[in-house]
């Protein structure tokens, strides 16, 4: 299947500071990406959906100032996490897909902690 | 509003016993059914899926999937489980008319004890 790297795959960092995730999709061009949070012992929730050489899509309730999003290329895709707070620490996972999705493609996660 | 329910937090099993996890969906028109597993501090691995066809769906690992249009249902199962099998599993829903977009359930922690 395809790959989705995810990078870095844990950062600590302190409150304040922005901390940059990156998704790349490294055998095939995704237009499209998504961001989901996991919080301990609870699902994925989707954050935005992310298409190439446009504006991120923000689900309701997600700060678009706080979480950037930018999806430069058809492998590329950022997620700035700004002014990082405590409560901002979380696992965030990124998908990626090629269009007409039969199944998404995962990033192995990248688990920010805001000390 | 759309969603996906697992109904047990967890569910516990010896190796070798046959194993079900449970899914129910309430998604407009025929969604598009998956199952994906997680492993600690990883992304999600796509495990099967359902579109349409047969109901009993083969995926990876020796699981398998049966969808029950009117129960809402697609339970995932396997004949002989393994301690390897302990993660967490996810199902997962996408609307017909907008298949990028994965409804998730809460997930279900699987514990096979040796």
């Amino acid at each position: 299947g395809a790959v989705v790297s995810q990078h870095p795959s844990w950062v600590i960092c302190k409150s304040g500071t922005s901390v940059k995730i990156e998704c790349r999709s490294l055998d095939f061009q995704a237009t499209t990406m998504f961001w989901y949070r996991q919080f301990p012992k609870q699902s994925l929730m989707l954050m935005a959906t992310s298409n190439e050489g446009s504006k991120a899509t923000y689900e309701q309730g997600v700060e678009k100032d706080k979480f950037l999003i930018n999806h430069a290329s058809l492998t590329l895709s950022t997620l700035t996490v700004t002014s990082a707070h405590p409560e901002d620490s979380s696992f965030y996972i990124c998908s990626a897909s090629q269009g007409q999705l039969i199944e998404a493609f995962f990033g192995q996660g990248t688990r920010l902690t805001v000390v | 509003a759309q969603s996906v329910a697992q109904p047990e937090d967890q569910v516990n099993v010896a190796e070798g016993n046959p194993l079900t996890v449970k899914c129910t969906y309430s998604v407009s028109g025929n969604p598009y059914l998956f199952w994906y597993v997680q492993y600690p501090n990883r992304g999600l691995q796509f495990l099967l899926k359902y579109i349409t066809g047969d109901n009993l769906v083969k995926g990876s690992y020796g699981f398998e999937a049966e969808f029950n249009k009117s129960q809402s249902s697609f339970h995932l199962k396997e004949p002989s489980a393994l301690v390897s099998d302990s993660a967490l599993y996810f199902c997962a829903a996408a609307p017909s008319y907008n298949t990028d977009k994965l409804i998730f359930g809460t997930g279900t922690r699987l514990q096979v004890f040796p």
